[in-house]
């Protein structure tokens, strides 16, 4: 079990470029989450896949944002044209079915 | 909407007890989490409740009360390592996705 693994750790972009997070779910699990995470609070549900398939997308995730999971193994979260609201932790987590969610290390978005 | 309340901060004492409380107000409601979050690294799951009552997992335990809407985690034998981030989190909208709440900053201290 090596956990569930996110690239890369840091991200220091500017304004308006488009970045792309890659995460490598534990290998048995079907489901997979993105969360954001901003300082000093908990993390906000994103978007859920359970297979390929993406069954749920939160407000919060604007049609700047996409995230695939084209063989439901790896999953991509990509943000186009960013924007300082944006600078956050991006966390993933993956899950066998309903039993609890485990999370990768994360990755540090920070917008110049 | 969803809601899930729980104190910004606590300290506690090495070798003591604290008690974490949360309150949530949900639809959908599936079960409550608790993590651990130390500074910059990824939430650790602690413990998981489904139904009222407590779960114990050696040093610490949960309890939850549905018609309530309210939760504890509970921290025995405090260690310094124990300092951390502790969040609180709903299992919602058909089970699928969690809502945290803001996560309590425990302070262990000598």
């Amino acid at each position: 079990d090596t956990g569930v693994s996110q690239d890369p750790r840091h991200k220091i972009t500017k304004r308006g470029q488009n970045v792309t997070f890659r995460c490598d779910p534990i290998s048995e699990h079907n489901r997979l989450y993105w969360y954001r995470q901003t300082l000093g609070q908990g993390p906000e549900f994103l978007t859920y896949f359970q297979n390929e398939a993406q069954l749920e997308k939160s407000r919060l995730l604007s049609d700047r944002f996409s995230a695939e999971r084209p063989k439901g193994s790896f999953s991509t979260l990509e943000i186009q044209r960013t924007e300082q609201g944006d600078s956050a932790m991006y966390l993933c987590a993956s899950s066998p079915g309903d039993q609890p969610q485990h999370f990768g290390d994360g990755t540090r978005l920070s917008i110049l | 909407g969803q809601n899930i309340d729980q104190p910004t901060e606590m300290t506690a004492t090495e070798g003591a007890i604290v008690q974490i409380n949360c309150t949530y107000q949900t639809s959908g409601f599936n079960g409550l989490f608790w993590y651990q979050q130390h500074a910059g690294e990824a939430p650790t799951f602690l413990s998981y409740n489904v139904l009222d009552g407590l779960e114990e997992k050696g040093r610490f335990s949960s309890f939850l009360s549905r018609s309530k809407g309210y939760s504890y985690l509970l921290l025995k034998e405090l260690q310094m390592k124990d300092s951390a981030s502790y969040l609180c989190a709903a299992l919602t909208g058909g089970g699928n996705k969690l809502t945290f709440g803001t996560g309590t900053q425990l302070k262990v201290e000598l």
